[in-house]
């Protein structure tokens, strides 16, 4: 059983198009993450959810807008893409902070390999 | 702010030889600390983390870490290398807020 799935894996596409990537947990964990993982491995958060309201936005343009249609998915569009949106999208869950305390441990999805040409 | 430093960027060991990972952490509180690892093509997996207590910890794949609050250092051990040890290690934070901060990465690469 995949804890974090994402799809798709991969993703290539033209300039300008609009996308959409999704993420589910099955772990029942409240709070989900969008990160973005640059060409140097740099992973930076994007967003993040808590049993679907949104808790962090990061300075993420606003073509970027995460949906958390219930806890357990979390699903981001990309409208216009440009070329630097270029990268690895890692999805995450973790327990979060209802129930006791949160520690911040994440679980990773994949990721999905985005590619603009 | 809170911030997390790995100064390597890569470091090769050879197979059977001893590994040391730096890390160094910014944070005002006792942090919670966590290492990851990345193979090619993959996600992140939690090898170790500190909250609290002992100071040596423990983690997966025989990877151990030393939590120095007078160093703010978390550095990642272990004591003989493997071929399939080869990745991406991020040394990460929690900042509060349900935020992990993650370093700029340490590419392992091992030699026969």
């Amino acid at each position: 059983d995949t804890a974090v799935s994402q799809t798709p894996k991969y993703l290539v596409t033209q300039m300008g198009n609009d996308k959409s990537i999704k993420c589910e947990q099955n772990l029942g964990h409240d709070t989900m993450y969008w990160y973005k993982q640059d060409s140097k491995k740099f992973l930076k958060i994007m967003f993040s959810y808590n049993n679907k309201e949104l808790i962090i936005n990061e300075t993420v343009p606003n073509r970027f807008s995460p949906k958390s249609p219930d806890k357990a998915h979390l699903n981001l569009h990309i409208n216009s893409l440009e070329l630097g949106d270029s990268a690895v999208y890692f999805c995450a869950s973790t327990p979060g902070a209802s129930g006791g305390m949160n520690t911040g441990e994440l679980f990773f999805g994949e990721g999905s390999r985005l590619t603009v040409l | 702010a809170q911030s997390v430093t790995q100064p390597d960027i890569h470091i090769t060991v050879s197979e059977g030889a001893s590994l040391e990972l730096r890390c160094n952490y910014s944070y005002g509180a006792t942090p919670y600390l966590f290492w990851y690892v990345q193979s090619p093509g993959q996600g992140l997996q939690l090898l170790l983390k500190y909250f609290s207590g002992d100071t040596l910890v423990q983690g997966i794949k025989g990877f151990e870490a030393e939590f120095k609050r007078s160093q703010s250092s978390f550095n990642l051990r272990k004591p003989s290398v493997h071929w399939s040890d080869a990745a991406e290690y991020f040394c990460a934070v929690n900042t509060g807020f349900q935020k992990l901060v993650f370093g700029t990465g340490t590419r392992l690469l091992v030699s026969p």
